[in-house]
């Protein structure tokens, strides 16, 4: 595709349930990003993959939240045991190259609702 | 670590006045930054980066950006308002140094009113 893309768009989950966020980066794009928005606190830096080097966790909030890059391609994001404090939208960047500041595309979100 | 500050929550300009939405960071060395704009119901879109060489840089949509570094501000700048700029906008800073870590730092942003 032209863009990132996620899905699914919106999630609605009772809390204590597991969820998986997709993310499909732009292809031929080898960095990629997730990042967490919440109503009230901004953008917030999740995790972030480059190439098949081992990911920077540093932004995951705890140990309830985990993500996988297959294939240098596509990103499962996974929460387990949701909180409603997880309630948030949740965006996916990729960019060319993590060195050299290329700008970062985004993809439209995943807006997720924990009940 | 790295740190965004925009001080204005909303910025209200009418249609063909001027508009500045300001910014200011906070990094070792020297920064990387980008202006970013999200749209209702939209992902974030790119548009503009300071990386280096002349502080004003010129962007999307009639968009300017004047980097200063004795100020350690990036303020977003547009001559002439159009009430379709009325969106999200985020400013974010990335460390040059390869080693602190590659994912941009944004402020709050700030939502940006243009009243016809």
């Amino acid at each position: 595709g032209a863009g990132v893309s996620q899905s699914p768009s919106n999630k609605v989950t009772e809390k204590g349930k597991d969820v998986e966020l997709r993310c499909d980066p732009i292809s031929g794009h080898t960095a990629l990003y997730w990042y967490r928005q919440s109503l009230g606190q901004g953008l917030e830096f999740l995790i972030y993959f480059q190439g098949n080097s081992a990911p920077d966790k540093s932004g995951l909030p705890s140990d309830r939240f985990s993500a996988e890059r297959t294939g240098g391609s596509v990103s499962t994001l996974t929460i387990q045991r949701t909180q409603q404090e997880d309630s948030a939208v949740y965006l996916c960047a990729s960019s060319l190259r993590h060195r050299n500041p290329h700008e970062q595309f985004f993809g439209p979100g995943t807006r997720l609702t924990v009940l | 670590a790295q740190s965004v500050a925009q001080p204005e929550d909303q910025v209200n300009v009418a249609e063909g006045n001027p508009l500045t939405v300001k910014c200011t960071y906070s990094v070792s060395g020297n920064p990387y930054l980008f202006w970013y704009v999200q749209y209702p119901n939209r992902g974030l879109q790119f548009l503009l980066k300071y990386i280096t060489g002349d502080n004003l840089v010129k962007g999307s949509y009639g968009f300017e950006a004047e980097f200063n570094k004795s100020q350690t501000s990036f303020h977003l700048k547009k001559p002439s308002a159009l009430v379709s700029d009325s969106a999200l906008y985020f400013c974010a800073v990335r460390p040059t140094r390869d080693n602190a870590g590659n994912m941009l730092t944004f402020g709050g942003g700030t939502r940006l009113m243009v009243k016809p």
